[in-house]
Formats: C-alpha cells, sequence, structure tokens
C-alpha cells in the first residue's frame, strides 16, 4: 500500500496534453525531492524528471514536472502513441526511511 | 556507457533462499549509492532496499526487513540481494538501480531485471 497517491489512468489524443498528480505528505513529497519514471510495455524504468523539475539527458521537453507543498505533478505536451505507458512518481520518505513509489498511471493515447 | 545486469534469479519453493546479483560497469561503483526494485507481475514498482556507497547506511521496505540483507563488493562491481524465507509474494521481477548520489536521491540507470518466482 503505497504512501504516493496517483490516478490509475488517463488518456488523451494524439498531440494534446496529459497531467499526473502525485500526492503524498510533509513525509515524503513535502521535504523531499520527487522523481518521475516512465516504463514502456515490457521494459524496465526509466528515469524521466528528478529534483521535481529537471529532466537527464536526452529527455524531450514535452515532459514537464513540478512540485507544490505535498503534491507533484507530471505533464506531458503533445501525446504520441510512443509515450503510451505507466508513470510513477518516487521520492524519499524520511518517516519510513524508505524511498516510495507512487501507485503508478497508464497513460493511453486515444 | 553505464550498464546494470541481473542474475541469480529463478524458481525456488517457500521458505527457501536466493542471492540475486547486480554486475555493474560503465562507472565506479563505490560512489554510488545502489537500489533494488521489484515489480510483482501485473503490478507497480515497490522499492525493497537501499545501501549507501560504502555500505555504511542500509535501509529496507518493512515487507522485506529482517528477511533480505544487501550488500556490495565494490571491488567486483557487484551489489547483491540476499533473500531468506522467501513468501509467495517476493514473486516479482526484481530490479536493480544506481543512484545518483552516494546515498539516496533518485534512481537514474536501472537494469533490465531478473524474474524470481515462489512457488512449491
Amino acid at each position: 500500500q503505497s504512501v504516493l497517491t496517483q490516478p490509475p489512468s488517463v488518456s488523451a489524443a494524439p498531440g494534446q496534453k496529459v497531467t499526473i498528480s502525485c500526492s503524498g505528505s510533509s513525509s515524503n513529497i513535502g521535504n523531499n525531492y520527487v522523481s518521475w519514471y516512465q516504463q514502456l510495455p515490457g521494459t524496465a524504468p526509466k528515469l524521466l524528471i528528478y529534483e521535481n523539475n529537471k529532466r537527464p539527458s536526452g529527455i524531450p521537453d514535452q515532459f514537464s514536472g513540478s512540485k507544490s507543498g505535498t503534491s507533484a505533478t507530471l505533464g506531458i505536451t503533445g501525446l504520441q502513441t510512443g509515450d503510451e505507458a505507466d508513470y510513477y512518481c518516487g521520492t524519499w520518505d524520511s518517516s519510513l526511511s524508505a524511498y516510495v513509489f507512487g501507485t503508478g498511471t497508464k497513460v493511453t493515447v486515444l | 556507457q553505464v550498464q546494470l545486469v541481473e542474475s541469480g534469479g529463478g524458481v525456488v519453493q517457500p521458505g527457501r533462499s536466493l542471492r540475486l546479483s547486480c554486475a555493474a560497469s560503465g562507472f565506479t561503483l563505490s560512489s554510488y549509492g545502489m537500489h533494488w526494485v521489484r515489480q510483482a507481475p501485473g503490478k507497480g514498482l515497490e522499492w525493497v532496499a537501499v545501501t549507501w556507497y560504502d555500505g555504511s547506511n542500509k535501509y529496507y521496505a518493512d515487507s522485506v526487513k529482517g528477511r533480505f540483507t544487501i550488500s556490495r563488493d565494490n571491488s567486483k562491481n557487484t551489489l547483491y540481494l540476499q533473500m531468506n524465507s522467501l513468501r509467495a509474494e517476493d514473486t516479482a521481477i526484481y530490479y536493480c538501480g544506481r543512484d545518483e548520489t552516494t546515498g539516496v536521491l533518485h534512481i537514474d540507470y536501472w537494469g533490465q531485471g531478473t524474474l524470481v518466482t515462489v512457488s512449491s
């Protein structure tokens, strides 16, 4: 049972934008950096966003991240079929002394 | 380039033990924290454990505390996960991952995973 809550699924037409929320608490998101991971079907996860809003080299600017209080948001613009994947937020939880992942969100391109 | 290759997975009976390995290359293992993360069939990611760059600090998920042990041999560029008293609910793909720091911040590189099936 994850301490970070995400919507199970979001969808939009090609070219449109989707946002994925990640809700936590002061012991995790509220006081630590948030990362986002993309997991394409049948593959290992990949780092998409780190330190709330930074993109690793090679990640296009169609992906963006933000954080406010105890919640974080991943945005994906210009949606493509290749973006269909599961997306997870992650952060350190200072109370649990554990890294925690969100429940995961499946993105579908209509 | 950074590469992480897990091995040691397989089918094991409940109550038995298994040791996973993660061979690292393309970077200096002794400079980074390292994680194990698992994913049960059809389920989300579950963090398992982390070890600091020098092994000085180790943390575990409650679900594996007391049964699993994370360790590393920096001289062999290898990370390990010793899994004892295995249960059916430990069935999952196990991924090793490199943290971008000496401790815990985020996982910047992931291996391809090794499947562990706990079944009689």
